[in-house]
């Protein structure tokens, strides 16, 4: 079964600051990774995927995140934190196995603190 | 703009009482899927849907059905309200035509109360 894990309830960063948001997945075979933002009573907005080739793949509001196989990892990443990044973040991975259903880590709460 | 429109936004209901929510899209995407939002646990996934006719059950669909009559809505039904499925409900879509990579675009929410 696929699974993904968010180890950290919560980031604090301060405003300037490079900031990391880190993702584990547990997936058979080639992983379809996805970050997703949420914005207070919003919904979910996506940031980025990574499907196949280059291992660090960016996407929108100057995030990235490093695809790391052996690790089986996906860090979300920013070189300069803003205070209007603060906000629910959710890794997730879709089924690669002809379906499209997408399962979501528990989340984790970035701070950016001015 | 295409988009993805949830009702009610909030809605407060008794133990015991049938309850729908509403999920209508206009981005003419074939799957439709229902998410519930609970802290500490992320999204959960309800049911979910890969066209007209279709539906299927997610991780957590004790308790709510679906019923997919046409592409653009996807209702979730709680056939008899607890007080366990006070939660944050979204709806999302994604298009599975060949090579698309299935990131989904979410509604904004309905968020329900069971007293």
């Amino acid at each position: 079964a696929q699974s993904v894990a968010q180890p950290e309830d919560q980031v604090n960063v301060a405003e300037g600051n490079p900031l990391t948001v880190k993702c584990t997945y547990s997936v058979s075979g080639n992983p379809y990774l996805f970050w997703y933002v949420q914005y207070p009573n919003r919904g979910l907005q996506f940031l980025l995927k990574y499907i196949t080739g280059d291992n660090l793949v960016k996407g929108s509001y100057g995030f990235e995140a490093e695809f790391n196989k052996s690790q089986t990892s996906f860090h979300l990443k920013k070189p300069s934190a803003l205070v209007s990044d603060s906000a629910l973040y959710f890794c997730a991975v879709r089924d690669n196995t002809g379906g499209f259903k997408t399962i979501f880590g528990a989340g984790t709460r970035l701070f950016v603190k001015a | 703009d295409a988009e993805i429109t949830q009702s009610p936004r909030h809605k407060i209901t008794e133990t015991g009482r049938q309850v729908t929510l509403a999920c209508h899209q206009t981005w003419n995407h074939n799957n439709m899927f229902w998410y519930r939002q609970d802290l500490g646990h992320g999204l959960r996934l309800i049911h979910y849907s890969y066209g007209v006719q279709d539906t299927n059950k997610g991780e957590v669909s004790d308790g709510y059905s679906v019923s997919r009559s046409n592409t653009e809505d996807l209702p979730l039904t709680l056939e008899s309200a607890a007080s366990s499925q006070t939660s944050v409900y979204f709806c999302a879509s994604s298009d599975r035509r060949q090579g698309q990579t299935g990131e989904l675009f979410f509604g904004e929410g309905s968020r329900l109360t069971v007293l």
